[in-house]
């Protein structure tokens, strides 16, 4: 089951924070997140496991709520850099790499 | 260190013929992943292996398509014959041994055009 992401599509100015979401019906183990820029491969950013954990770096960051099966990533003090594709990408059963992506949010940051 | 390569860059075809996409992993990974993105559908998993194994083939669309990796440093995927709605951009991913926690690094991708 394809996970949902929102919003679809953000338009943010250099500075300002966004956030992320990706929810999935079904329970998860993991969940992964990529970037990808126009006409290039996705880019990993984090893995999440099950248990609740935050994680970050430089000024991206994401959670996870195994509970609420889902996941959200956190883009703080937004640069020029940071737009491009958004995906997230879940697995439910933790034993194999199987990952299954959602649509993608397309983030736009604008000077 | 080289990334995953990926070849042709770009291929156009006329409806009906063989296509043949070639994927190099990152040297050391045992893990192998062809996915296909299009605007309708995403980025969708087509077939991974492990070790050279075929593990998971449930997302390859039908009997035209088809993949093999002969050996821990090569990869194929083949469409035959192809069809229009087979155009898209088919991604090669490799992983260290495909655990659910470790990253899976993208190959460049290869544009499919097919007319």
């Amino acid at each position: 089951q394809q996970p949902v992401q929102s919003p679809q599509a953000v338009i943010l100015r250099e500075g300002e924070d966004a956030v992320i979401n990706c929810s999935s019906s079904k329970a998860l183990y993991s969940v992964h997140w990529y970037r990808q820029k126009h006409g290039e491969a996705p880019v990993f950013l984090m893995i999440l496991l099950k248990g609740g954990e935050q994680k970050g770096h430089d000024k991206i960051s994401a959670s996870f709520n195994e509970k609420k099966q889902q996941s959200s990533l956190y883009l703080t003090a937004s640069q020029l850099s940071y737009s491009g594709t958004y995906f997230c990408g879940t697995d439910g059963s933790g034993n194999t790499g199987k990952l299954i992506f959602g649509q993608g949010t397309t983030l736009q940051v604008k000077p | 260190d080289a990334g995953v390569i990926q070849s042709p860059r770009h291929e156009v075809t006329e409806m009906g013929q063989e296509v043949t996409l070639r994927c190099k992993p990152i040297s050391g990974h045992n893990s192998l992943f062809w996915y296909r993105q299009t605007m309708m559908r995403g980025l969708e998993l087509l077939i991974y292996f492990n070790n050279n194994v075929p593990i998971d083939d449930s997302g390859m669309p039908e009997d035209r398509f088809s993949a093999k990796m002969p050996n821990a440093s090569f990869s194929t995927l083949k469409i035959q014959p192809s069809e229009p709605r087979d155009s898209a951009v088919y991604f090669c991913a490799s992983s260290i041994s495909g655990r659910v926690e470790e990253t899976q690094y993208f190959g460049p991708g290869t544009r499919l055009l097919v007319l």
